[in-house]
């Protein structure tokens, strides 16, 4: 079965710097979602890659797709503490509806 | 405002108990999901439903039931056959094969 592994776990970042999280997957990804969750609260859409070198901005966060459809990077740029959160991808293995979720990683953005 | 709400926020439920979380979109998705999340995990899915009056169970189904009557709910019965059913409880909707939006989400604490 399709695995979505995420690094790294947890992220401590000071205020204005730049940060890169990665999803890797086991299999071919047909659809790689990211979202973003505060605690305690439902998931986010942020941003949706389906072709081999995709690339998507919004706002400061930019989201990639690596040619063989394997990994998938999040970069912020200047972060902020709005960026706060808990950022999972997810990823469908064919032509299914089903997603399945990497662990996430948790972000903390200090002053 | 077209969106997903769950209800309630918080339930707690003493052993031996069924427990039913709620599930209402008004988005006109026609599937929709239930996930469950628990710490250092991502999420995993439950059950899903495709179209009304059809569902399929995904990976952790048991000890849990639903029932698709109608577009726009899909509610989820924490069974006492659930043996830790405490975990943070995400239901979704899409379009087809489309991206996923989430409810705000249901804490379910067994007492």
């Amino acid at each position: 079965s399709q695995e979505l592994e995420q690094s790294p776990q947890s992220l401590i970042v000071q205020e204005g710097k730049n940060l890169t999280i990665n999803c890797t997957s086991s299999k071919t990804l047909y659809g790689l979602y990211w979202y973003k969750q505060k605690y305690g609260e439902g998931l986010i859409f942020l941003m949706m890659l389906q072709k081999g070198g995709e690339e998507k901005s919004h706002e400061k966060i930019t989201a990639k797709l690596d040619e063989k459809k394997q990994q998938s990077s999040l970069h912020i740029t200047a972060s902020q503490p709005s960026h706060a959160g808990i950022y999972l991808c997810g990823a469908r293995g064919g032509n299914t509806d089903k997603l399945i979720f990497g662990t996430g990683t948790r972000l903390q953005v200090f002053p | 405002d077209g969106g997903i709400t769950q209800s309630p926020k918080y339930l707690f439920r003493k052993e031996g108990q069924n427990v039913t979380l709620s599930c209402e979109q008004n988005l006109n998705h026609d599937a929709m999901y239930w996930y469950r999340q628990d710490p250092g995990q991502g999420l995993r899915l439950i059950y899903y439903s495709q179209i009304v009056n059809d569902f399929q169970k995904g990976d952790i189904a048991e000890g849990y039931s639903v029932s698709r009557e109608k577009k726009e709910s899909f509610p989820l019965t924490v069974t006492s056959a659930q043996k830790n059913p405490t975990a943070f409880y995400l239901c979704a909707s899409s379009i087809g094969v489309g991206e996923q939006f989430f409810g705000p989400g249901t804490r379910l604490t067994v007492l």
